[in-house]
């Protein structure tokens, strides 16, 4: 069974930084792309970074590009989000997820908070 | 990024009823190898995100036969027959055509 948990949640100010990692069992992690998605509190989803599943390609919103940063470490089984110069905008609950091969997410991890507040 | 746009984005239906949300995307949702990435997601209150149709029309394991995707030229459709209390929930279309994935607004399903 795919199991996916996200740590790395926080309260910070802004202009912090904070580093999301997400612990990956029950699949072989090293044969898929991987994204990270959030949900601002009250509202829809929103991706905010992809990576391919060799670490050699990554994608990011327009919101987030220049100041996050995805990563993994396949020995480790673990993504990792790297968000400089937070803002007040970036308050959200963040997903890892899962890709499939078919263009589509289909596991996700339960999320963890990311409070940004002066 | 490709802007998915849905509608209604509230969507009162009566149990029994069916109910259909819109989707359409600011750019071609047909990859390089001829498919198109679009799926639909349901998201019940305080749960995580879960994926119902992938590939326009292809229904998930363990998804009831009332929920069906379809397309016409630019425009997706969620259909939901025969809606029944489990099935409030925020629904959401997604392309994965294009990096990074992108989503709709949300529709909001409630019963009348």
């Amino acid at each position: 069974e795919v199991h996916l948990v996200e740590s790395g949640g926080a309260v910070v100010q802004p202009g912090e930084s904070l580093r999301l990692s997400c612990a990956a069992s029950g699949f072989t992690f090293g044969d898929y792309n991987m994204h990270w998605v959030r949900q601002r509190p009250g509202k829809g989803l929103e991706g905010v970074s992809i990576i391919r599943n060799d670490g050699g390609k990554t994608g990011y919103a327009d919101s987030v590009k220049g100041r996050f940063t995805i990563s993994r470490d396949n020995s480790k089984n673990s993504l990792y989000l790297q968000m400089n110069s937070l803002r007040s905008e970036d308050t959200a609950l963040y997903f890892c997820a899962k890709d499939s091969p078919n263009g589509s997410i289909e596991h996700w991890g339960q999320g963890t908070l990311v409070s940004v507040s002066s | 990024d490709a802007v998915m746009t849905q509608s209604p984005l509230s969507l009162p239906v009566t149990l029994g009823q069916s109910a259909s949300i819109s989707c359409r995307s600011s750019q071609s949702l047909v990859s390089s190898d001829g498919n198109i990435y679009l799926n639909w997601l349901q998201q019940r209150p305080g749960q995580s995100p879960r994926r119902l149709i992938y590939q326009v029309s292809k229904r998930d394991s363990g998804v009831p036969d009332r929920f069906s995707g379809s397309a016409s030229g630019a425009d997706f459709t969620l259909k939901i027959s025969r809606v029944e209390a489990e099935d409030v929930a925020v629904y959401y279309c997604m392309q994965g055509t294009r990096w990074p994935y992108t989503f709709g607004q949300g529709t909001k399903l409630e019963i009348k």
